[in-house]
């Protein structure tokens, strides 16, 4: 059974203090490893697609990371406005195109003024 | 862009009515859509792919005589909670696929349903 989970559940962070977000997986074969960000009340918004370990995608202040086992988010020098929850999926590989997601719990980042 | 719009965005309703929330792909056609829920701290759980022009398939342990999901066009698939009970209130979201491949799978903004 593929299992995602993220760590840490709450992050709170001071505008321009760095740091990074963590997802662990477990998946019978990765197709893709996804990110998105939730803001409260709402529905998930794409942020990356990983694919391969060793593989790294910028957006912005957040940069993705992959391994064979772990994802991180990092974000640099953040803004109250990347105040929001951020959750990981993984998808597996085999089956049709679209084999469906499994989702982690997410982590909630604050960003203080 | 790829907009997928979901409607109501809240609803409040009474034990033991029905009530029908929309998805819809506004500017691509989704042969697949996806319907979750999310309880508050907990992660996205899938209930069912719906294809269109065909039956949906559900997770295990979602039941389909309560859950009716229907996905008449390319552009829109709807999830009836019928005789819903205050422990069907939860955060229901749809996705909707913009190609063959789940490379980016797009979200509606969520319903809120709350069943009193």
């Amino acid at each position: 059974e593929d299992q995602v989970t993220q760590s840490p559940e709450a992050l709170r962070l001071q505008e321009g203090e760095s740091s990074s977000l963590n997802c662990s997986y477990t998946v019978s074969g990765l197709r893709g490893l996804f990110w998105y960000r939730q803001d409260p009340g709402k529905g998930p918004e794409f942020l990356f697609t990983l694919y391969s370990a060793g593989e790294e995608k910028e957006k912005e202040r957040l940069k993705a990371t992959l391994t064979k086992k772990e994802s991180f988010l990092h974000i640099t020098a953040p803004k109250p406005e990347d105040s929001a929850t951020y959750l990981c999926a993984v998808q597996a590989s085999g089956g049709s195109g679209y084999s469906t997601l499994t989702f982690g719990k997410g982590t909630m980042l604050l960003v203080s003024p | 862009g790829a907009v997928v719009s979901q409607h109501p965005s809240r609803v409040i309703c009474k034990s033991g009515t029905s009530v029908k929330i929309e998805c819809r792909s506004l500017d691509f056609q989704a042969t697949t859509m996806f319907w979750y829920r999310q309880f508050p701290k907990q992660s996205l759980m899938l209930m069912a792919t719906s294809n269109e022009g065909s039956k949906a398939t559900y997770e295990q342990g979602v039941e389909k005589d309560k859950f009716l999901i229907n996905h008449a066009s390319l552009t829109l698939s709807t999830l009836t909670v019928t005789s819903a009970h205050p422990e069907d209130s939860s955060f229901y979201i749809c996705s909707a696929l913009k190609g063959p491949v789940n490379t980016e799978a797009f979200f509606g903004q969520g319903t809120r349903l709350t069943v009193v």
